[in-house]
């Protein structure tokens, strides 16, 4: 148990479809990540939210859409994807504030878009 | 902008001694992280530097010097588990979330 869970796990839709990617941390963190890995590039931020508010969003696609009911989770709420959208979807979690506030990853779901 | 370079891949031997550099270039700099990640999993957490100088946490140690913009990964005592890309990350500002850099896949043979 990493202490971030990602469901599902894995998750394969057509270009129409309408699909969400759940995120859940136990650590009692205050701050949740959206982040794209997709082969042969850097993991690419999505959206950061903290404290429940949206504070970085990297010109994402409207195509992706974030939601933060509380602190402990985060939806990633997809529709209309396209092929090139398929890659593994990992969602962190950290402490605000000064220090370290390492970025602790879930597993991630791969996503695939046919 | 914003840059983080590390060699795509590397390849070392069982109980050799392995180092995976990195250079960044970022506004503004708030501490320098190292990434494992074996392959279908998630990152996990190596070590930290936001000074000067080295860190050592067992096997793993790491460097870094901020005039230079540079980091280095050490592996000790390689072990075949050790196989996993290795992913440098910079926290450019206080409080804002990490640049990746695209990772370093070692593989340790015996």
């Amino acid at each position: 148990e990493t202490g971030v869970t990602q469901t599902p796990r894995h998750l394969v839709m057509g270009m129409t479809n309408k699909k969400s990617l759940k995120c859940e941390q136990h650590l009692g963190h205050n701050a949740m990540y959206w982040y794209k890995q997709s082969a042969k590039k850097p993991l690419e931020l999505m959206f950061v939210y903290s404290l429940e508010e949206r504070v970085e969003n990297n010109s994402v696609p409207s195509r992706f859409s974030p939601e933060c009911p509380n602190s402990s989770h985060l939806f990633l709420h997809l529709h209309t994807l396209q092929p090139e959208d398929s890659a593994l979807y990992l969602c962190a979690s950290s402490r605000t504030g000064t220090g370290i506030s390492e970025q602790y990853f879930g597993p991630g779901t791969r996503l695939t878009v046919t | 902008g914003q840059n983080i370079d590390q060699p795509t891949e590397m390849t070392a031997t069982e109980g050799a001694i392995v180092q995976i550099n990195c250079t960044y270039q970022t506004s503004g700099f708030n501490g320098l992280f190292w990434y494992q990640q074996h392959a279908g999993e998630a990152p996990t957490f190596l070590s930290y530097n936001v000074l000067d100088g080295l860190e050592e946490k067992g096997r793993f140690s790491s460097f870094l010097s901020r005039s230079k913009g540079y980091s280095y990964l050490l592996l000790k005592e390689l072990q075949m588990k050790d196989s996993a890309s290795y992913l440098c990350a910079v926290r450019g500002q206080a409080g804002t979330a990490l640049i990746f850099g695209k990772g370093t896949t070692l593989s340790v043979s015996s």
